[in-house]
């Protein structure tokens, strides 16, 4: 079945520091690829969504994103942590030729960011 | 104010009372959609709609119904809730099939935690 992968259900960092989420799809086809924050206590909102225009795609509050399909990946990034960043973040993806309904989500990663 | 506003956002309730979990949006969306979330697991689809009486089953559709009379609503029922449905809920709107067009994310709305004892 088709799915998305994201390493690691936690990932801690420093204020200041890279992060780095990974994301990683299963599909020979790039399908479109979206990454979503979700904040305590409310829904998900979208940060940057891949849809074959670009392969460096920049997003909401500093956050990028780059699609590389020899490695069906699309890994988050921002290059200074702020506290505010504190969240948890989705991975999705919507494969072409499946489910024309389905968005498929990865199981997410918390992010924390000591001081 | 575009939003998707569900209700309730709390609900404790007991094994096999029928409740229904209202979702509507402001935005004449045509697609919306159904998910549970729970610890471990991510966010998994319950039901989805491309458009107004039309709907499709996602990946966890058993012990679920939903219907899409009016294009601004979708509410989600639990005919026979049980404790295996306790879970936080979201519903999510999009203009059309998020991806189909450059400006189509999708907009969730805050929530809805169900609790079935």
């Amino acid at each position: 079945a088709q799915s998305v992968t994201q390493l690691g259900s936690h990932v801690s960092v420093s204020e200041g520091a890279l992060v780095l989420l990974r994301c990683n799809y299963s599909s020979s086809v790039p399908p479109y690829l979206f990454w979503y924050v979700q904040y305590p206590n409310q829904g998900l909102q979208l940060l940057l969504k891949y849809t074959s225009a670009a392969t460096l795609v920049k997003g909401i509050n500093g956050f990028e994103a780059e699609f590389k399909k020899s490695e069906t990946s699309f890994h988050l990034t921002k290059p200074s942590a702020h506290m505010s960043d504190a969240a948890e973040y989705f991975c999705a993806v919507i494969y072409y030729g499946g489910s024309q309904g389905n968005l498929i989500f990865g199981k997410g990663t918390k992010l924390s960011v000591k001081p | 104010e575009a939003q998707v506003t569900q209700n309730p956002r709390y609900l404790i309730t007991v094994t096999g009372k029928k409740l229904t979990v209202t979702c509507s949006q402001n935005m004449n969306h045509e697609y919306m959609s159904w998910y549970r979330q729970d610890p471990g697991l991510g966010l998994r689809q319950i039901y989805y709609s491309m458009n107004v009486e039309v709907t499709d089953k996602g990946d966890v559709p058993e012990g679920y119904k939903v219907s899409r009379k009016e294009k601004r609503n979708f509410p989600l029922i639990l005919e026979s809730p049980s404790p295996n449905q306790t879970s936080l809920y979201f519903c999510a709107s999009s203009v059309s099939l998020p991806g189909q067009r450059n400006n189509s994310p999708l907009h969730f709305g805050n929530g809805t935690r169900l609790t079935v004892t």
